[in-house]
């Protein structure tokens, strides 16, 4: 088992460009999330879905984010533009949703840096 | 509204000594919580969890947790701390009433095991 793959484990981009984050879950979960991890808020989660479906994004801090699960193993969480504000370590996790016994398993995550 | 609160941003304990790290939660419906590790540029690690049965719990790497529904309370212990240990922790209740897809999390412990 390969776990949660996520891509790249680092990024650095300048201000106002466009940054594609990526994910491949276990295969089997049906359940992925993206969170946002900083010093200062601790871990966000930011979206989630269930069967390639958005459940709920409410954790998307603003319309510069934007998340997509075109199949059941692939995800991205795009932010255009960037702004220095968005700098965070960004990890994905998927579980299989069969009710309260399913953990979540993380990917080892994205460091974002926008300068 | 569901929460998870740990009291202590960090832990200090000396090698071969016993480690508890605190956790509270709040929840409408039964509590569904979980203990994960974080090691430095990782993801979050799974534990341990506890869904229904026994107070105790027995994880990963010699780690245990005791439910105390009174108290509402899942401390996370281990009898003889190792220098290994030191890591961030997490402690997360899952959502009932989100069909289980929602985890809260606490901001984390640090546990600092020094020889």
């Amino acid at each position: 088992d390969a776990g949660v793959i996520q891509s790249p484990r680092h990024e650095v981009t300048e201000m106002g460009q466009e940054v594609t984050l990526r994910c491949k879950p276990i295969s089997g979960h049906n359940s992925l999330f993206w969170y946002r991890q900083t010093m200062m808020r601790g871990l966000e989660l930011l979206i989630y879905f269930n069967n390639n479906v958005p459940i709920d994004d409410s954790g998307m801090p603003e319309d510069r984010f934007s998340a997509k699960m075109p199949n059941a193993s692939f995800s991205t969480l795009k932010i255009q533009p960037s702004e220095p504000r968005d700098s965070a370590v960004y990890f994905c996790a998927s579980s299989l949703d069969r009710g309260p016994n399913s953990p979540l398993h993380f990917g080892n995550g994205t460091r974002l840096t926008v300068t | 509204a569901q929460s998870v609160a740990q009291p202590e941003d960090q832990v200090n304990v000396a090698e071969g000594n016993p480690l508890t790290v605190k956790c509270t939660y709040s929840v409408s419906g039964n509590p569904y919580l979980f203990w994960y590790v974080q090691y430095p540029n990782r993801g979050l690690q799974f534990l341990l969890k506890y869904i229904t049965g026994d107070n105790l719990v027995k994880g990963s790497y010699g780690f245990e947790a005791e439910f105390n529904k009174s108290q509402t309370s899942f401390h996370l212990k281990k009898p003889s701390a190792l220098v290994s240990d030191s890591a961030l922790y997490f402690c997360a209740v899952r959502d009932e009433e989100n069909n289980f897809n929602k985890f809260y999390f606490g901001s984390g412990t640090k546990l600092n095991v020094k020889p």
